[in-house]
């Protein structure tokens, strides 16, 4: 089975700062999610990786993603209150449907 | 174009009884999947449908069954519930198997 590790678990950061989430995977996946969720809310669509190599950017969050090293990264410029929140990545099965989720980051952005 | 939906959104139960949760995925989508997600266990695979056949399971009791319609509306159910069984659970449409998921805003369940 897929295993999914990220970190860190929690993650408190001053605006203005940047920082990259982790995500590594156990086995070999062509396809890498990265979710928001906000507190009582469901997840929410960021990014999806499909190559080994894909950038994605979407105002101050960038993903990427090497799967030779079975690796994505998630990195915040100069983050701002905002972008508060639970960060998930998944990856995908080789084999059906199903995502295999990290345990998630909680991100704190203090003023 | 409408998102998943899913019904009820909060449900309170006791021990020992029976539960069923519906999903309505995005109009055209066929690919539907249930996870559930709690704070110690994080989010972990349910079971995965595609025009009406479940393709996967994960590891979960028997307790735990699914089923798809024709219309591609999903339902959940779960049996003889347990204080563990207290989560999100949470549905996911795609277009296609192994196409992107658009998640629902899930049920809360409660056991007591």
């Amino acid at each position: 089975e897929l295993k999914v590790e990220q970190n860190p678990l929690f993650l408190s950061m001053q605006e203005g700062k940047n920082y990259t989430i982790y995500c590594n995977y156990s086995t070999t996946s062509d396809r890498l999610y990265w979710y928001r969720q906000d507190p009582g809310k469901s997840l929410e669509s960021l990014f999806v990786l499909l190559s080994n190599g894909a950038v994605k950017q979407e105002g101050r969050l960038m993903a990427s993603l090497d799967t030779k090293a079975r690796l994505s990264t998630l990195h915040i410029t100069a983050a701002v209150h905002d972008l508060s929140a639970t960060y998930f990545c998944a990856a995908g099965s080789n084999t059906g449907n199903q995502f295999y989720f990290g345990t998630g980051t909680s991100l704190t952005v203090i003023p | 174009k409408a998102g998943v939906t899913q019904t009820p959104r909060y449900l309170i139960k006791t021990r020992g009884q029976q539960v069923t949760l519906s999903c309505s995925p995005i109009s055209g989508h066929r690919s539907v999947s249930w996870y559930q997600q709690t704070p110690g266990q994080g989010l972990q695979f349910l079971f995965e449908y595609f025009s009406e056949t479940q393709r996967n399971k994960g590891n979960f009791p028997g307790r735990f069954s699914g089923r798809q319609f024709s219309n591609s509306r999903s339902e959940m159910n779960v049996s003889t519930l347990e204080l563990g069984d207290s989560a999100l659970y949470l549905c996911a449409s795609s277009l296609t198997v192994r196409g992107e998921q658009y998640f629902g805003p899930g049920t809360r369940l409660t056991v007591t």
